[in-house]
């Protein structure tokens, strides 16, 4: 069974503050995935990575960098929280394109609430 | 446009009928499409998976495909209460490594 973890299933943090968000997968998967999720918008990709210290942005990377210093571990980094980031977190990893199958894998999910 | 588009729902039916969830896409050269299952407070499940026109059945899922339209819808058979989740529709873009999720569409499946 491929498993996906995340950090923390509940967070709350003050504005301004630093926070990390890591996430875990054991299924050897070369592609990870950081989106959020809010009510009518859907999932938005933040940023994804393909392979150990690469990175590329997502639709939304503002206020957002991610790190990728292993395989199995993608972390997400808000520089400085701020209350629009309130929302839930959803890392996923999926193995490369070229090899099958390669849907998305999810964790349980971080809500995360700035105040 | 949205890259994927999906109607938001709520869709309704009634216990043992056919539900039946639509998704449209704008990139023509997509090649891989996926219907994802989510609990209220849950993360995303994969259901199906869909890569060639047509058909295709796993119990009482079935995920069809028309790329000349360029829609895929997931069709529901004898609707169960469990059933009752948002749908999400996924594409993988071209020379792309990610994948565009649609907003969702809320099943409701009444007893």
């Amino acid at each position: 069974d491929v498993k996906v973890t995340q950090s923390s299933r509940y967070l709350v943090k003050r504005t301004g503050e630093k926070v990390f968000l890591e996430c875990v997968q054991d299924m050897d998967h070369e592609n990870m995935f950081w989106y959020r999720q809010d009510p009518g918008l859907g999932l938005r990709l933040i940023y994804f990575s393909y392979d150990v210290k690469m990175k590329e942005k997502g639709d939304i990377p503002e206020g957002y960098s991610v790190s990728r210093e292993k395989k199995e571990r993608f972390s997400l980094i808000l520089e400085s929280a701020s209350t629009n980031q309130t929302s839930m977190y959803l890392c996923a990893s999926s193995f490369s394109e070229d090899r099958d199958p390669y849907e998305q894998y999810f964790g349980p999910g971080t809500r995360l609430t700035v105040t | 446009q949205k890259e994927v588009e999906q109607n938001s729902g709520p869709l309704s039916v009634p216990e043992g009928a056919i539900a039946s969830l639509n998704c449209t896409y704008s990139d023509r050269g997509s090649q891989s499409f996926f219907w994802y299952r989510q609990y209220s407070g849950k993360s995303p499940e994969l259901i199906m998976f869909i890569y060639s026109n047509g058909d295709k059945e796993d119990g009482r899922f079935t995920a069809q495909l028309n790329k000349a339209s360029q829609y895929v819808s997931l069709l529901i058979r004898d609707s169960q209460p469990s059933d009752s989740a948002t749908y999400l529709c996924a594409v993988n873009m071209v020379n792309n490594n990610d994948m565009r999720f649609g907003a969702g569409t809320r099943l409701t499946v009444k007893p």
